[in-house]
């Protein structure tokens, strides 16, 4: 089947102006997590959504930061007045159920902020 | 904060070596997993272990748990260039998070 899709796959901008990073989940998959990743680094936690539970947004570096999900499948990352050290790799997962802990990820979304 | 830290940061062998790469955290959890992450793409997971678990296998991949030294290994066995790749661990914390706190990695380089 179908796994984790994330679009664009690459994406430049200028700095100031906002993006649109966009990820379709496993169907049927609950849980959504977005992560950042820079050059050389582990896994930054972002944002979670689980189902119709308001999402748990700790992870979000800024306000210029947020996401939505619409209903309870496709989500959108949005990063409003880009700054360069927004510059990385935006990750997308998704997990069966609640319960699970196996995470399916996308294939990212490289951003250069310019 | 990183929760999981990996050691070594990068590791060099050739084909057919064993290849062990460690984890260790800092508070206590729930489970730890192990994912793969080839060059330019996302994740894949590896395998799960949980707290109450002490090794777990998966074909030529063998994963350890010490809860009482706050660390996990991954052993690759007789390890093939296309083992290339780096390797991260993540922990889930007790108390209902599904929110898993991933290392640095550990960059796997297998030379044929």
């Amino acid at each position: 089947g179908a796994g984790v899709s994330q679009s664009p796959s690459n994406k430049v901008t200028e700095k100031g102006k906002d993006v649109e990073l966009r990820c379709d989940p496993i169907s049927g998959h609950t849980a959504l997590y977005w992560y950042r990743q820079s050059l050389g680094q582990g896994l930054e936690f972002l944002i979670y959504f689980q189902g119709n539970s308001a999402p748990d947004k700790s992870g979000l570096p800024s306000d210029r930061f947020s996401a939505e999900r619409t209903g309870g499948s496709v989500s959108t990352l949005t990063i409003q007045r880009t700054q360069q050290e927004d510059s990385a790799v935006y990750l997308c997962a998704s997990t069966r159920t609640s319960g699970s802990y196996e995470q399916y990820f996308g294939p990212g979304t490289r951003l250069t902020v310019t | 904060s990183q929760q999981g830290e990996e050691d070594p940061q990068a590791l060099s062998i050739q084909e057919g070596e064993n290849a062990t790469m460690n984890c260790s955290y800092k508070t206590s959890i729930n489970n730890l997993q192990w994912y793969r992450q080839n060059s330019g793409r996302g994740l894949v997971h590896l395998i799960l272990i949980r707290s109450n678990e002490r090794e777990k296998h998966s074909g030529r991949l063998r994963v350890t748990l010490d809860t009482s030294k706050k660390s996990s290994s991954l052993l690759i066995t007789a390890s093939r260039a296309a083992d290339t790749a780096s390797y991260f661990c993540a922990t889930v914390p007790w108390g209902g998070s599904y929110i898993p706190t991933f290392g640095r990695g550990t960059s796997l380089i297998v030379h044929p």
